[in-house]
C-alpha cells in the first residue's frame, strides 16, 4: 500500500520563504496525481490553499503556491506571517476516485 | 458564498448506525462532486467517501467500504452518508467538503463529532 508523505515538522523565519513537500513511499508525484494542500489550526475545520498542482483556492494569498519538485508536490509559502503557523495536509489522487491524505506537516513560524 | 453544515453526530455504541447529513448551500448543489472525510481525535485528515455531482458513481476508502454508504438528493441540497457497523475507531470529526470540479476539494463543513463507545 503506497503512504503519501511529508515532513513531520518544518520552521520558518518570520517574513521568510519555506517549501513543504508531498511524496509517495513507491513512486514519483506528478500532475496527474491533481496534488491538493490544505491548511489547518488547531480546533478549526480545514481550508483548502490550493488544488489540482497549483490553482489557488477562493480567496488565498498568492504568497502561496504549489508545484510539482522533482519527483514530489510542493507547497511554498514566501513571506511567512505568524498566523501561517498550522498544519498543512497534502492529498493526492490515486485514481479509480481514491484520493489519500499524507500525515500532515506542522509548521512554526519563530 | 458556500455554506457547508454538517448534522446526525453524536454517541453510538459499537456495531451501531448513524446517518449524517451536510446541508449545502451558496453554489449550484447538482453541479459538485462532494467528499467526506474524518478525522479522529488529534489524528491527520482521511478521505473516506466520494460521490459524483449526479450521484452516478460513489467511491469509498477501504477502511469503511462496506459498512459506510454517500449519498445526495440534489432536490434537498442535501449530502449523506449512512455509517453501519460502527467501530471504535471511527470515532471521529467528519467532515463534508465541496469537490472543485477541477480535480481536488475546495470548500469544506466546520464538522460533526462521531463518538462511538459503549
Amino acid at each position: 500500500q503506497t503512504v503519501v508523505t511529508q515532513e513531520p515538522s518544518f520552521s520558518v523565519s518570520p517574513g521568510g520563504t519555506v517549501t513543504l513537500t508531498c511524496g509517495l513511499s513507491s513512486g514519483s508525484v506528478s500532475a496527474s496525481h491533481y496534488p491538493s494542500w490544505h491548511q489547518q489550526t488547531p480546533g478549526q475545520a480545514p481550508r483548502t490553499l490550493i488544488y489540482s498542482t497549483s490553482t489557488r483556492s477562493s480567496g488565498v494569498p498568492d504568497r502561496f503556491s504549489g508545484s510539482i519538485l522533482g519527483n514530489k508536490a510542493a507547497l511554498t509559502i514566501a513571506g511567512a506571517q505568524a498566523d501561517d503557523e498550522s498544519d498543512y495536509y497534502c492529498e493526492l489522487f490515486m485514481g479509480s476516485g481514491i484520493w489519500v491524505f499524507g500525515g500532515g506537516t506542522k509548521l512554526t513560524v519563530l | 458564498q458556500v455554506q457547508l453544515v454538517e448534522s446526525g453526530g453524536g454517541v453510538v455504541q459499537p456495531g451501531g448506525s448513524l446517518r449524517l447529513s451536510c446541508a449545502a448551500s451558496g453554489f449550484t448543489f447538482n453541479s459538485y462532486g462532494m467528499n467526506w472525510v474524518r478525522q479522529a481525535p488529534g489524528k491527520g485528515l482521511e478521505w473516506v467517501a466520494f460521490t459524483r455531482y449526479d450521484g452516478s458513481s460513489k467511491y469509498h476508502a477501504d477502511s469503511v467500504k462496506g459498512r459506510f454508504t454517500i449519498s445526495r438528493d440534489n432536490s434537498k441540497n442535501t449530502l449523506y452518508l449512512q455509517m453501519n457497523s460502527l467501530r471504535a475507531e471511527d470515532t471521529a470529526v467528519y467532515y463534508c467538503a465541496k469537490d472543485s470540479n477541477n480535480y481536488g476539494i475546495d470548500y469544506w463543513g466546520q464538522g460533526t463529532l462521531v463518538t462511538v463507545s459503549s
